[in-house]
């Protein structure tokens, strides 16, 4: 057990609605990354924050949008949603922002938009 | 921009062998990590191994290692005496120290332990 929490496990919902991934950190940490996972593909970044604030932008669609609120837990929103936004939605948790402290992954949220 | 290859999609090898897996690299940068994770099929991401760019001996974790060669930008994982519990995704990555931190992904590389 990573010791990061996401929730739903399994999502399934309809083209165009919009739904929400929650992401609770490793207690102590004050990084949140969130990564999306096609089918069989490597990870892609979506976006960081550290301490409440945006870090870092990745393939993000503007569509999706993501905030860390003061208790450190962050959540992803996916609107109008697509087919091709099916996909493995990890979230990822470090001590500080920088690159060598390392970071641990939830169990990830499987979206299915049919 | 940085990018990190995969070229085997697939391996096997039979329980107790010893397997490579490949991983290639490209950065104009000097300073980075490499990783490699392991994803078993309850998806879960499991950090495997850590190398650090400024480090030029090799990371080993029991019965992971790397062979990390800079000047060839390779970054190679072998597993020693292979278990039935070692079949997974494993996915190599790349972070800068500086900038955005986020980690850059090979497509992986999907290793089945034979009995």
């Amino acid at each position: 057990d990573s010791g990061v929490t996401q929730t739903p496990k399994h999502l399934i919902t309809a083209t165009g609605q919009r739904v929400t991934l929650r992401c609770s950190p490793r207690s102590g940490d004050l990084s949140v990354y969130w990564y999306q996972q096609s089918l069989d593909q490597g990870l892609q970044f979506l976006i960081q924050y550290y301490n409440g604030e945006e870090r870092a932008k990745g393939n993000i669609l503007e569509r999706f949008s993501a905030q860390q609120f003061p208790d450190l837990h962050s959540e992803l929103n996916l609107s109008s949603l697509e087919l091709g936004d099916s996909a493995l939605y990890f979230c990822a948790s470090s001590s500080q922002g920088g690159a060598k402290n390392i970071q641990y992954f939830g169990a990830g949220t499987r979206l299915s938009v049919l | 921009a940085q990018t990190v290859t995969q070229s085997q999609p697939e391996m096997s090898v039979q329980e107790a062998e010893t397997v490579t897996l490949s991983c290639t690299y490209d950065t104009s940068e000097n300073n980075y990590y490499l990783f490699w994770y392991k994803q078993p099929p309850s998806r879960q991401m499991i950090l495997v191994i850590r190398q650090e760019a400024y480090k030029q001996q090799n990371a080993t974790e029991n019965r992971f290692s790397v062979n990390f060669q800079k000047a060839a930008k390779s970054f190679s994982l072998k597993i020693s005496d292979s278990q039935l519990g070692d079949t997974a995704m494993y996915f190599c990555a790349f972070i800068l120290t500086s900038g955005t931190y986020k980690y850059i992904f090979g497509t992986g590389t999907r290793l089945k332990v034979l009995a």
